[in-house]
């Protein structure tokens, strides 16, 4: 069983939709983060957290530490938000210079 | 903006031949990373370095290595391509806070 698993692997939904991906994982974290892959591969940090929960734009990310869960939410959403969206934790255990643990992704196609 | 570059951008490349993909930032950053994804798959950590002089292997196994020698510069080596290495390598950079992703380097290896 991966450490951080994503839900859903695949969504797609209309522009306008509210958009909730959610990542759980298995071990003890500093940190979680939210990253955006486009296609070509380049990935862009979205949010990093420790706790509670952040807003950037359309973006809102919240983290439950308590029950090891945390969500990504798109309001409003549009075509260009198409893209792989990949949860990440820096576990605790340290080492790895805080390299990072991923889930899968979740595929997400946002239609005109 | 993050300042973090790899080149090249794609390769392809015979059986046997010795590669070396480039990453370079210019933030400063002591601490550096090597993240592996095959098509379709998610990333793994195969190589990171905590500053100059200091390398050290991943979660993931992997053939190839690393230096660091200069603080800004942190290639990757393959000392003989196989098919099996075919994938997408990405390089990281971290002020301890966020991580900054360079674009990839899209390797394949026939």
């Amino acid at each position: 069983k991966n450490e951080v698993e994503q839900s859903p692997q695949n969504l797609t939904a209309q522009e306008g939709e509210f958009i909730t991906i959610n990542c759980s994982y298995s071990v003890g974290i500093s940190a979680l983060h939210w990253l955006q892959q486009h296609p070509g591969g380049g990935i862009v940090s979205l949010f990093m957290l420790s706790s509670g929960k952040k807003k950037h734009g359309r973006l809102i990310a919240t983290i439950n530490i308590q029950e090891k869960h945390s969500s990504l939410h798109i309001t409003a959403s549009h075509p260009r938000d198409s893209a792989v969206y990949i949860c990440a934790v820096r576990r605790l255990s340290g080492g790895g210079a805080d390299g990072l643990t991923f889930g899968k992704g979740t595929h997400l196609i946002i239609q005109p | 903006e993050a300042d973090i570059y790899q080149t090249p951008r794609y390769l392809v490349i015979g059986t046997g031949k010795k590669i070396t993909l480039e990453c370079s930032q210019t933030m400063g950053h002591d601490k550096m990373y090597w993240y592996q994804q095959d098509p379709g798959m998610e990333l793994h950590l195969i190589h990171y370095s905590y500053g100059v002089n200091s390398t050290e292997k991943g979660d993931l196994s992997s053939e190839s290595t690393v230096s660091r020698i200069r603080t800004e510069h942190f290639p990757l080596t393959l000392e003989s391509a196989r098919p099996s290495h075919t994938s997408q390598y990405l390089c990281a950079s971290s002020n301890s806070y966020e991580q900054y992703f360079g674009p990839g380097t899209r390797l394949t290896v026939t």
